[in-house]
């Protein structure tokens, strides 16, 4: 049971390249969550999901877009990359059932130069 | 007022000492609410949930004070492994519309 993991870790982009970030969860959970962190700043959604096949705009979704095509994996897709967009990456899964909890992946780094 | 109200601190306490942070939020329709710990670099882990009025694990304690809407995270015999940033998390929604909203987090040194 490896919980929640991110791929990759690490990530330097020129401006304007393009990348998708992988989420995948073995728990079966339902909501899944994409984050960003920029220093001094609490984490902020970017997009989430209720489930597979669905997904939803958060709090900060301009310039990325998401997919859950299957009901493990929840990707993050930047079409061309920012500057603005450096920082650091966190899924999460949360199973829905009777619980609040939200488990996290280690998060990805990404550097847009 | 923000959604999620925390004092970035750091807070710097010795080992041993007992040390408190609130945090306010403006959504009085939310049901529940948690503390989660961050070490540097790496992701947030649920340290505590509150549905009601508080709760207690160990040397934690998380309260709940719905008429002044905010919660409070207290740490007793503070040890140098509890130094870490701690955030709040006060949903909004349920179901399908359940939104999670984190504070920027609050710092704590624990030093010898």
């Amino acid at each position: 049971n490896a919980g929640v993991t991110q791929t990759p870790k690490f990530r330097v982009l020129k401006t304007g390249q393009s990348m998708t970030l992988l989420c995948a969860q073995d728990m079966n959970h339902e909501y899944m969550y994409w984050y960003r962190q920029d220093p001094g700043m609490g984490l902020r959604l970017i997009h989430y999901s209720v489930g597979e096949g669905t997904t939803a705009k958060g709090e900060v979704p301009d310039g990325y877009n998401v997919s859950r095509l299957k009901k493990q994996n929840f990707l993050l897709g930047l079409e061309s990359a920012a500057p603005s967009q450096t920082s650091v990456y966190f899924c999460a899964s949360r199973t829905g059932l009777g619980s609040d909890t939200q488990y996290f992946g280690p998060g990805t780094r990404l550097t847009v130069l | 007022r923000k959604e999620v109200e925390q004092d970035p601190g750091p807070f710097n306490v010795p080992e041993g000492a007992t040390v408190a942070f609130n945090c306010t939020y403006s959504n009085s329709a939310s049901q529940s609410f948690f503390w989660y710990r961050q070490d540097c670099r790496k992701e947030p882990k649920l340290l505590m949930s509150v549905y009601s009025s508080g709760n207690e694990d160990g040397r934690f304690t998380a309260q709940l004070n719905r008429a002044s809407q905010y919660i409070s995270l207290l740490i007793r015999d503070s040890k140098l492994s509890d130094s870490a940033t701690y955030l709040c998390v006060v949903p909004r929604g349920s179901g399908g519309s359940y939104i999670p909203t984190f504070g920027r987090g609050t710092s704590l040194i624990v030093h010898p």
